[in-house]
């Protein structure tokens, strides 16, 4: 079945500077790469996706970038705040006319020091 | 539009019960996902449902079970209870079956003693 690394697994950055996290997949056939957000408390939330048949994708400060060939995608904020302060999961789907099975990272804690 | 619910919020039940959780998803949305997050174990799939159907289901034991109904709201059930499974249990909603947009409920907080 799918699996999904991710990395780092903690990531603190100063306000402003850019922030990076990677993940990894092993189903080639996975069609489908969410990134979910999730302060303390609250429910994950939807931040960005991206489809296999898109290379890049971008909303105001973060973007996400799909390398099938190497089976990976990462998520890349700039100009970090403090409220960007979360833990971030990335997931891969393999989603068909039958059904949608999402595979989650483990997560990343990101902390934007002020 | 309203975002996905889920009743109850928190829940203490004894080892060896069962419980029922429920989920209603984002109005015109047809496909219900449950899922188990822990510290540990971080957000692991239990079963997806669409059409009533359970179309995809994760590596979990017999006792997890759910069902969806015409309306499209789902239960999760899980029987025999056990300390493991102290969990937020979380559904999710989309459109339906492909690469769909997937939305959180807030989850039920399950502790078991």
């Amino acid at each position: 079945g799918e699996n999904v690394e991710q990395h780092p697994s903690t990531l603190s950055v100063q306000e402003g500077d850019s922030a990076v996290i990677k993940c990894t997949y092993s189903d080639s056939a996975s069609n489908y790469f969410p990134w979910y957000k999730q302060e303390l408390g609250k429910r994950p939330q939807l931040i960005i996706d991206i489809r296999s048949n898109v290379g890049e994708k971008k909303d105001q400060r973060i973007a996400v970038t799909l390398n099938k060939t190497a089976k990976h995608f990462s998520l890349h904020i700039t100009e970090t705040q403090p409220e960007d302060s979360a833990v971030y999961f990335c997931a891969a789907s393999k989603g068909d006319n039958y059904g949608q099975n999402f595979v989650f990272g483990p997560g990343t804690r990101l902390s934007v020091l002020p | 539009k309203a975002g996905v619910t889920q009743t109850p919020r928190y829940l203490i039940k004894t080892r060896g019960q069962q419980v029922t959780l429920s989920c209603s998803p984002i109005s015109g949305h047809r496909s219900v996902s449950w899922y188990q997050q822990t510290p540990g174990q971080g957000l692991q799939f239990l079963f997806e449902y669409f059409s009533e159907t359970q179309r995809n289901k994760g590596n979990f034991p017999g006792r997890f079970s759910g069902r969806q109904f015409s309306n499209s709201r789902s239960e999760m059930n899980v029987s025999t209870l056990e300390l493991g499974d102290s969990a937020l249990y979380l559904c999710a909603s989309s459109f339906g079956p492909g690469t769909y947009e997937q939305y959180f409920g807030p989850g039920t907080r399950l502790t078991v003693t």
